[in-house]
């Protein structure tokens, strides 16, 4: 298996233009999370999906922020519009869970690195 | 809901031994987790402990749980260069929730 790949490896854009992130799990995983890795705030868990179904979206900063899962091999991370602020590493991961919540050994991806002019 | 904390940085000699520390709040937590990441690189699972245990061997690495004062600790002997990385601890209660991370630096 290739592991999760994500595109792009790295985003530059400017002020106010609408970014998508890609991710493609592992196939046969059943969750997915976005993470954000700043230098200032460290890991944070975005939102995770259990069966393309947005579980817990808690940790997505604003609306400017979006997230789909279509189908159980795609999702996207949509910031519209974006802000320099926005400027970090993200990582999507997946995983096998069985029902009970996200408790097993997550698999992430290398990080879309995007910066935001 | 959890916390889970971390020291942010650990300052080591080639050939020692290093130790991480982490914290976390949910007694419930079933499984924890250590997580190193490398540069420009995306998290991997490193080890993981049960609750149920207080210790766990891996060749170089040593997982210490204690689960009265919700501490764990890695311990990885003999550290090389190539263990230079960030390492994140992770405690799954009824979600996995990751600590902030220890920027561990092995100098020569």
């Amino acid at each position: 298996d290739a592991g999760v790949i994500q595109s792009p490896r790295h985003e530059v854009t400017e002020m106010g233009q609408e970014v998508t992130l890609r991710c493609k799990p592992i196939s046969g995983h059943n969750s997915l999370f976005w993470y954000r890795q700043t230098m200032m705030r460290g890991l944070e868990l975005l939102i995770y999906f259990n069966n393309n179904v947005p579980i817990d979206d808690s940790g997505m900063p604003e609306d400017r922020f979006s997230a789909k899962m279509p189908n159980a091999s795609f999702s996207t991370l949509k910031i519209q519009p974006s802000e320099p602020r926005d400027s970090a590493v993200y990582f999507c991961a997946s995983s096998f869970e069985l029902a009970g919540g996200p408790l097993n050994e997550q698999f992430f991806g290398p990080g879309t690195r995007l910066t935001v002019l | 809901g959890e916390d889970v904390e971390q020291s942010l940085f650990l300052s080591v000699r080639e050939g020692d031994s290093s130790v991480i520390n982490c914290t976390y709040t949910d007694s419930s937590s079933t499984y924890l987790y250590w997580y190193k990441q490398e540069p420009g690189a995306g998290l991997q699972l490193l080890t993981y402990i049960f609750s149920n245990m207080d210790m766990k061997q891996d060749q170089r690495l040593t997982v210490l749980l204690n689960k009265k004062d919700k501490h764990l600790s890695l311990r990885i002997a003999d550290t090389q260069t190539g263990d230079s990385a960030i390492y994140f601890c992770a405690a799954a209660g009824n979600k996995l929730t990751f600590g902030g991370g220890t920027r561990v630096l092995v100098k020569p």
